[in-house]
């Protein structure tokens, strides 16, 4: 069983529509909690960052952590076509500057946005 | 946008060559790691550094080595490639903070393509 599950899609939504992104993990030890944005042929550059349960909004991104469920969310609104990538979550047992931080990364799901 | 940098970004190689990916980065950031990522698969640590002269092995073994002789550079070889070998390999790297923070992510570089015939 993999410790990080991620539905890997496609998910196809019209443009402005609300993208609903989800990951579940099986290791209650995991703390920290970022997502990734893939784009094609390229290297992923991080999304958002979370620490523990709770809510997290930047601008038309908002990510939640469920630790209680072991379920982290991400919620894309008003998505454009430049919004097409694929997510990835990832999450740590130590902060991102520890020196022996490791990130455990989902499969990622596969999201196109169509205008 | 981050700086680091992998070369090259596609390399179609036939069976037994030996071949390197390289990988630098101009951040001076101590850590740096190797990632194997299959398509629609997760992102398979297999190698990192914590800085110069330290290589470890990841949660995925791999017959690659690595080596870190300066800070800036982490190549990765493979002695004799196989198809099995084939994937996309992605570089990062990120800088250790003693203070609870979360802007210490990992940059990632654009990635190697492999493919072994």
């Amino acid at each position: 069983q993999k410790e990080v599950e991620q539905d890997p899609g496609p998910l196809s939504v019209p443009e402005g529509a609300i993208v609903s992104l989800n990951c579940t993990y099986s290791n209650s030890a995991f703390q920290y909690f970022m997502w990734y944005r893939q784009y094609s042929r390229k290297g992923p550059e991080l999304l958002m960052y979370t620490y523990s349960s709770g809510n997290k909004e930047d601008g038309r991104f908002t990510a939640q952590v469920d630790k209680s469920s072991k379920y982290i969310s991400l919620f894309i609104r008003d998505s454009q076509p430049s919004d097409s990538a694929t997510y990835l979550c990832a999450m740590s047992l130590t902060p991102p500057g520890a020196a022996g931080n490791k990130l455990t990364f989902g499969g990622g799901t596969r999201v196109l946005v169509k205008p | 946008e981050a700086d680091i940098y992998q070369t090259p970004r596609y390399l179609v190689i036939g069976t037994g060559k030996k071949i390197t990916l390289e990988c630098s980065q101009t951040m001076g950031h101590d850590k740096m790691y190797w990632y194997q990522q299959d398509p629609g698969m997760e992102l398979h640590l297999i190698h990192y550094s914590y800085g110069v002269n330290s290589t470890e092995k990841g949660d995925l073994s791999s017959e690659s080595t690595v080596s870190r002789i300066r800070t800036e550079h982490f190549p990765l070889t493979l002695e004799s490639a196989r198809p099995s070998h084939t994937s996309q390999y992605l570089c990062a790297s990120s800088q250790t903070s003693g203070r609870r923070t979360p802007n210490n992510e990992q940059f990632f570089g654009p990635g190697t393509r492999l493919t072994v015939l």
